[in-house]
């Protein structure tokens, strides 16, 4: 079945961009929508964007400014850069398929992320 | 934006009770309704779309209700492995948001 792994820094400092990406395995990437979901410790859960087949993104209102969604279907992943991050950037990040356009069936196991210097 | 709002924000039952949690919406959203299931430490999990269906495999305790602005997740007979953190998330339009949770306790 469908599985979704996220990769990257756990590490992050001030004013970098935070990077990461998500594997998809067990599926194609050309079909669904793919997010990104964001909890801070003990917050929330907050939808940052999401991606198509065909590369169009729709980004959470106030992330927009620094936040990209990125797709390569060659390798089966998509990415996610949110530059200028600051200490409230600290969250576990998660990727998700959109299943039913919006409703969130598959997720990857989450991968913490500490912006810290 | 639409804000969602639960309530109540934790709750502590006894196995076996009913349980109810709620969830509204600062607009109309008609059914587009999701609930989400969390247990400590874990990822979330699908229970709940189109404000009543359940997904495959989720327990039929498990119920939704709902449309417009007003949901509610019942759990039937609280059982153990119930315990968790529930989100509602609302998807009529992005941008796609969830509640503020109801954390789940066994009293």
């Amino acid at each position: 079945q469908v599985q979704l792994q996220e990769s990257g820094p756990g590490l992050v400092k001030p004013s970098e961009t935070l990077s990461l990406t998500c594997t998809v395995s067990g599926g194609s990437i050309n079909y669904y929508y793919w997010s990104w979901i964001r909890q801070p410790p003990g917050k929330r859960l907050e939808w940052m964007g999401y991606i198509d087949h065909s590369g169009k993104t729709n980004y959470s209102p106030p992330l927009k400014s620094r936040v990209t969604i990125s797709l390569d279907t060659s390798k089966n992943q998509f990415s996610l850069k949110l530059n200028s991050v600051t200490a409230a950037d600290t969250a576990v990040y998660y990727c998700a398929r959109d299943w039913v356009f919006g409703v969130f069936d598959i997720w990857g196991p989450g991968t913490m992320v500490t912006v810290s210097s | 934006d639409i804000q969602m709002t639960q309530s109540p924000s934790s709750l502590s039952a006894s196995i076996g009770d009913r349980v109810t949690i709620n969830c509204r919406a600062s607009q109309g959203i008609s059914n587009y309704l999701a609930w989400y299931q969390q247990k400590p430490g874990k990822v979330p999990k699908l229970l709940i779309y189109s404000a009543s269906t359940l997904q495959s495999g989720v327990p039929s305790r498990f119920s939704g209700s709902g449309s417009g602005t007003d949901f509610t997740l019942t759990i039937s007979s609280l059982q153990p492995e119930d315990v968790a953190t529930y989100y509602c998330q609302k998807y009529n339009s992005a941008p796609w948001t969830f509640g503020q949770g109801t954390k789940v306790e066994i009293k």
